[in-house]
C-alpha cells in the first residue's frame, strides 16, 4: 500500500520567502507529526495532530512556522520569511490511532535549502 | 542532560562481527522505547520496539534497563547491509505522541 508521501522532495528558496511543504499520511492514520532534521543532528519534533484534537505546537521554533491539517488527512507546514537556519530536511510521519501501536511511518522528507 | 543520548560513532566493524550500541534517556517516566534505522539520505524506519523483558528479532537483540534508564541494541553476525545510522527513540508519554530521537549511532560494516 501507499506510504507517507511528501512534496516537494527538494526546495530551494531565497531568504525571506515563504514556503509550503505538503504531507499525505497513510490512509486511515489519524496521528500526523512533523519533524525537522538538520545536518548531523537528530530529529526535532515540530508539531503533532491527533484526530480532531487541538494540535500540539510545542515544538515549533518560532511564530514563522505554522501547520494545518485539512479534513484529518493532508497536512501543510508553512514557513514564513525563511531564514538560512531553516535549511533542513522536514520529515512527516503518521501512525494509527491505537495506543499500544505507536509505530510512526515516515515520509521521504522535503530537503529545504534557504539561500 | 540531554533527553536521549547515544554514542555518535562511527563504529567500523568487519563483516560477521558483533556490535552493541547503547543509549540513555533522562525521563524516568518514559513509556516506550524503539530502535529506528536511517540509511543515508533516507527517512527513519522502525527496526524494533524495546520491551522490558528484552526482545530478539533474528540477529538483533534489544534490551531495556529501566533502573539505569538505559537501552541497548546488539547486532550479531554483521552484514554489509547493516551499515546505517541507528536511532534510539523514546516515547515520553503513552499512546500516540511525538517521539524523542537520539542523534544516532553510525555503523559501517566493512568487507
Amino acid at each position: 500500500g501507499a506510504g507517507v508521501s511528501q512534496s516537494p522532495s527538494n526546495k530551494v528558496t531565497e531568504k525571506g520567502k515563504d514556503v509550503e511543504l505538503r504531507c499525505d499520511p497513510i490512509s486511515g492514520h489519524t496521528a500526523l507529526y512533523w519533524y525537522r532534521q538538520s545536518l548531523g543532528q537528530g530529529l526535532e519534533f515540530l508539531i503533532y495532530f491527533q484526530g480532531n484534537s487541538a494540535p500540539d505546537k510545542s515544538g515549533l521554533p518560532s511564530d514563522r512556522f505554522s501547520a494545518e491539517r485539512t479534513g484529518g488527512s493532508v497536512s501543510t507546514l508553512t514557513i514564513q520569511r525563511t531564514q538560512q537556519e531553516d535549511s533542513a530536511v522536514y520529515l512527516c510521519a503518521s501512525s494509527l490511532d491505537e495506543g499500544y501501536q505507536e509505530t510512526q511511518y515516515f515520509g521521504p522528507g522535503t530537503r529545504l535549502l534557504v539561500l | 542532560r540531554k533527553e536521549v543520548e547515544q554514542d555518535p560513532g562511527p563504529f567500523n566493524v568487519p563483516e560477521g562481527a558483533t556490535v552493541a550500541f547503547n543509549c540513555t534517556y533522562s525521563n524516568s517516566a518514559s513509556q516506550s522505547f524503539f530502535w529506528y534505522r536511517q540509511d543515508c539520505r533516507k527517512e527513519p524506519k522502525l527496526l524494533m520496539s524495546v520491551y522490558s523483558s528484552g526482545n530478539e528479532d533474528g540477529r538483533f537483540t534489544a534490551q531495556l534497563n529501566r533502573a539505569s534508564q538505559y537501552i541497548s541494541l546488539l547486532i550479531r553476525d554483521s552484514k554489509l547491509s547493516d551499515s546505517a545510522t541507528y536511532l534510539c527513540v523514546v516515547n515520553m508519554r503513552s499512546g500516540n505522541t511525538p517521539l524523542v530521537f537520539g542523534k544516532g549511532t553510525r555503523l559501517s560494516v566493512i568487507a
